[in-house]
């Protein structure tokens, strides 16, 4: 147990549904990041929040869009997806963002399949 | 262009071996690197992290070091054991600014 929760494990989805993951984290963490996992790719950075401001968006398309209400709560809204982004959604915390040495904590991921 | 590389073929060894696992960059300047230990279905858990400043760390039956004129680092587990079998990642920061970038992972098996 990281200490950074994500709900729900698994998720299936159409392509024209609307649908939400959930990041909770009560480390006390100052920034927050969703990751992209596909099979055999790196995980691809998506969204940092640092201090509840988004800080970096690496071009990710508007299909997804983030939502971080306060430190410890960080939302990943999903709409029209295509059947390319299935994969493992993973959110992160760590602490001292931006120039920090923080070690990230991951949670367990959300395995996301759009049909 | 900017790239991390892990060995891309998975490593299989045979237990009480020294594992040995590679991370090169390329057109970075990192502060730190690390290291992140996966197994299936989960999320990263972080093992170790080093410094630019720093030649080599140690944890336990992990050891790490860093250099940084050739941009690598390299990953080393002594006496390996089967429950050491997982996928290893590396990271480092990007702009010196806290945000993490991986490479693509190298899956270790070990055998009893």
């Amino acid at each position: 147990e990281t200490g950074v929760t994500q709900t729900p494990r698994h998720l299936v989805m159409g392509m024209t549904n609307k649908k939400s993951l959930k990041c909770e984290q009560h480390l006390g963490h100052n920034a927050m990041y969703w990751y992209k996992q596909s099979a055999k790719k790196p995980l691809e950075l998506m969204f940092v929040y640092s201090l509840e401001e988004r800080v970096e968006n690496n071009s990710v398309p508007s299909r997804f869009s983030p939502e971080c209400p306060n430190s410890s709560h960080l939302f990943l809204h999903l709409h029209t997806l295509q059947p390319e982004d299935s994969a493992l959604y993973l959110c992160a915390s760590s602490q001292d963002f931006p120039g920090g040495l923080g070690e990230a904590f991951f949670g367990q991921g959300t395995r996301l399949t759009v049909v | 262009s900017q790239k991390i590389e892990q060995n891309s073929e998975a490593l299989n060894i045979q237990e009480g071996k020294t594992a040995t696992l590679t991370c090169n960059y390329t057109n970075y300047s990192p502060a730190y690197l690390q290291w992140y230990r996966q197994d299936p279905g989960r999320g990263p858990v972080f093992l170790l992290l080093i410094r630019e400043n720093e030649k080599e760390k140690r944890k336990e039956r992990l050891k790490v070091t860093f250099d940084t004129t050739l941009k690598q680092s390299l990953f080393h587990i002594t006496a390996s054991q089967p429950a050491d079998s997982a996928t290893y990642l590396c990271a480092l920061d990007h702009n010196q600014g806290g945000k993490l970038i991986f490479g693509q992972g190298t899956e270790l098996s070990v055998k009893p």
